[in-house]
């Protein structure tokens, strides 16, 4: 099982609708990161969250942490087809950074 | 001012061979680390490097896996006698100073290992 659970794994949405992917976990973190990963590519932070209920936004990207350090979630609005690429969240965990498995987002034109 | 350099960006080995996979960390980052992504999954960590040291290597296999991050030059991950299941697409990152909480890392663009 992950340490930090992503859904939906997949979402296909048109151009101009709003969604939302979710991180979750039975453990508390110190902080969770966002990544977005294009093909081909090394994934890039987005941003970091580190006080509980903290909210963070960039952009069209609101991402939120849970009040009690487990779950974070991250919604777009208005998504456009550069807001396609796999989705990832991270959390420091002893001496490394754990990953889950990514929501994979497709936005149609 | 160049980011994290990873190469060859592609890699083709028979069962059997040898890869070598290096990483040149961004100018001053100092720490290393190593991760192995397969379709449709996240990444896995591997090992955490300082220079010239390895500091956690719990999430390499025993066998066959080894890494370096020598005083020059980049770091190195090399796989012996490679088998179809070492096919993944295997990222560094680097970070500039010792791994805290919310730490950024800079990724590079991988490297893609196809076993045949």
């Amino acid at each position: 099982t992950q340490l930090l659970e992503q859904s939906p794994q997949f979402l296909s949405i048109q151009e101009g609708e709003n969604l939302t992917v979710y991180c979750n976990s039975s453990s508390v973190f110190s902080s969770l990161q966002w990544y977005r990963q294009e093909p081909g590519e090394g994934p890039v932070l987005l941003v970091t969250v580190v006080t509980g209920g903290e909210v963070k936004k960039l952009k069209r990207l609101t991402f939120q942490f849970g009040d009690a350090r487990k779950d974070s979630s991250l919604h777009i609005t208005a998504a456009q087809p550069g807001d396609t690429g796999l989705y990832l969240c991270a959390g420091a965990w002893a001496n490394d950074m754990r990953f889950g498995a990514g929501t994979r987002l497709t936005v149609k034109p | 001012n160049a980011g994290v350099m990873q190469n060859p960006r592609h890699l083709v080995r028979r069962r059997g061979q040898e890869a070598r996979l290096r990483c040149s960390p961004v100018k001053g980052h100092s720490h290393v680390y190593w991760y192995r992504q397969l379709p449709e999954e996240g990444l896995k960590f591997m090992v955490y490097l300082q220079k010239e040291n390895i500091i956690d290597e719990s999430g390499m296999p025993k066998e066959r896996f080894s890494a370096e991050f020598p005083k020059e030059g980049p770091s190195i991950l090399r796989i012996q006698q490679v088998v179809r299941g070492d096919s993944a697409a295997y990222f560094c990152a680097s970070s500039p100073r010792v791994r805290a909480t919310n730490e950024k890392l800079f990724f590079g663009s991988g490297t893609q290992l196809s076993v045949l």
